[in-house]
């Protein structure tokens, strides 16, 4: 099983500031990475796949980027609706795709 | 506009049966893959089923093989999710979740809100 390490698991940045998420597979993942979001009470909704092609309706502040083993996801200038629970899947592996264990953005 | 609908979660005692349903309208169900993810509350996703737009090609994550199956009506726009032999540790939200395309390609681009099994004697 390919294993999909995010860190930190908790990182605090105020509106208007630059967040930069990490994702690290055990094991090469070529482009077949995306990203999600999720806020409270709300399933996630997909925000990045192969790795950095934004999904449709998604603000150009959100990028990815990334191959084989380390992805990014970057938002180049926070906003207050940006503060949420951050997904990496990989789809590499299919039928066994994996998630990563989320990584937490919150208003410091 | 996409809309999934799940229903059928509630509690039930470990070792007992439960069939959840999604309902699905704002696209051509036929037209694509559909599957079932969990996530026990406050944690991560875990991938459950996917199936086929045809139903004809399955496949189950290893920690339900043998106890969950997934079907689906394309007459009905409804896909399904028997869950047998249920495990404390099945008792999690349960969303059904729309495939880009058909075949899958094993990401999401809507969700429905969940539906919540609980298991407990």
């Amino acid at each position: 099983e390919i294993v999909l390490t995010q860190s930190p698991a908790t990182l605090s940045f105020s509106p208007g500031e630059r967040a930069t998420l990490s994702c690290r597979a055990s094991q090469s993942v070529s482009n077949y990475l995306v990203w999600y979001q999720q806020k409270p009470g709300q399933a996630p909704r997909l925000l990045i796949y192969d790795a950095s092609k934004r999904a449709t309706g998604i603000p150009a502040r959100f990028s990815g980027s990334g191959s084989g083993t380390d992805f990014t996801l970057t938002i180049s200038s926070l906003e207050p609706e940006d503060f949420a629970v951050y997904y990496c899947q990989q789809r590499s592996s299919w039928p066994k795709i994996t998630f990563g264990q989320g990584t937490r953005l919150e208003i410091k | 506009q996409v809309q999934l609908v799940e229903s059928g979660g509630g509690v039930v005692q470990p070792g007992t049966s439960l069939r959840l349903s999604c309902e699905a309208s704002g696209f051509t169900f036929s037209n694509y893959a559909m599957h079932w993810v969990r996530q026990a509350p406050g944690k991560g996703l875990e991938w459950v089923a996917v199936i086929a737009d045809d139903g004809k090609d399955k496949h189950v994550a290893d920690s339900v093989k043998g106890r969950f199956t997934i079907s689906r009506d394309n007459s009905k726009n409804t896909l399904y999710l028997q869950m047998n032999s249920l495990r404390a540790e099945d008792a999690t939200v349960y969303y059904c979740a729309k495939d880009v395309l058909a075949p899958a390609k094993y990401y999401f681009d809507s969700w429905g809100q969940g539906t919540l099994v609980t298991v407990s004697s």
